[in-house]
């Protein structure tokens, strides 16, 4: 079964301090991965997206690691700003089909001053 | 360039009542999609569409109806409003089936 599962659930971090969440998959066949932000009570924004070839990449302070022989995904948040409080959502796709994303439950990332 | 306009923002419905939630996206892409996000859950697809005239569904879509007669809309039917469809409704877009999603703020509907 295609599954995304994220964790943790939430984190709660002092602004200025580095994180990392995690995103475990089954999805197969693998076509790429994303990470998108969903900031309360808008729609999600991606943050970067990676195929099977790339096993790193950044956008500003989130740099997003890939594993595909363990099918694990990580993203990095340096020097956090009060600004990344929101949900962090891994989507992973299948190459076939439109009906093909597999969407992770998110963590819940709160940044404290 | 506005990508992907959702409206209304927010709805409360009566059970049993009808609406429409609207998407139109400006970007001319070809795969339009509707999903609900349920509280602790993933977004889960409702219904999608490869171009215009072409609609099927996705996990979830009893209780829904779409059409997509233009490339820029694809509106959301609920016929008979249940407190089950309590959700926040995206709308999505893409150029190409499995890449670069564009997705509007959000309907938060509620059915009581």
């Amino acid at each position: 079964k295609n599954q995304v599962e994220q964790s943790p659930q939430s984190l709660i971090i002092l602004e200025g301090k580095n994180c990392t969440l995690q995103c475990n998959y089954t999805v197969s066949p693998f076509s790429n991965l994303r990470w998108y932000k969903q900031d309360t009570g808008r729609g999600p924004v991606s943050l970067t997206i990676m195929t099977f070839s790339e096993n790193t990449k950044s956008n500003g302070r989130y740099t997003a690691t890939l594993d595909a022989d363990t099918k694990q995904s990580s993203l990095h948040i340096t020097a956090s700003q009060l600004s990344d409080s929101a949900s962090y959502i891994c989507v992973v796709s299948a190459e076939t089909g439109a009906n093909n994303l597999f969407f992770g439950t998110g963590t819940r990332l709160t940044v404290i001053p | 360039n506005a990508g992907v306009t959702q409206t209304p923002k927010f709805r409360i419905l009566k059970i049993g009542q009808s609406m429409t939630l609207q998407c139109t996206q400006d970007m001319n892409h070809n795969y339009m999609y509707w999903y609900r996000q349920d509280p602790g859950m993933g977004l889960k697809l409702i219904y999608y569409s490869v171009g215009a005239g072409i609609t099927d569904k996705g996990e979830v879509p009893n209780g829904y109806n779409v059409s997509r007669s233009t490339t820029e809309d694809f509106p959301l039917r609920l016929e008979l409003a249940a407190p089950s469809q309590t959700s926040v409704y995206f709308c999505a877009s893409s150029l190409v089936g499995n890449y670069g999603y564009t997705f509007g703020s959000g309907t938060r509907l509620t059915v009581v």
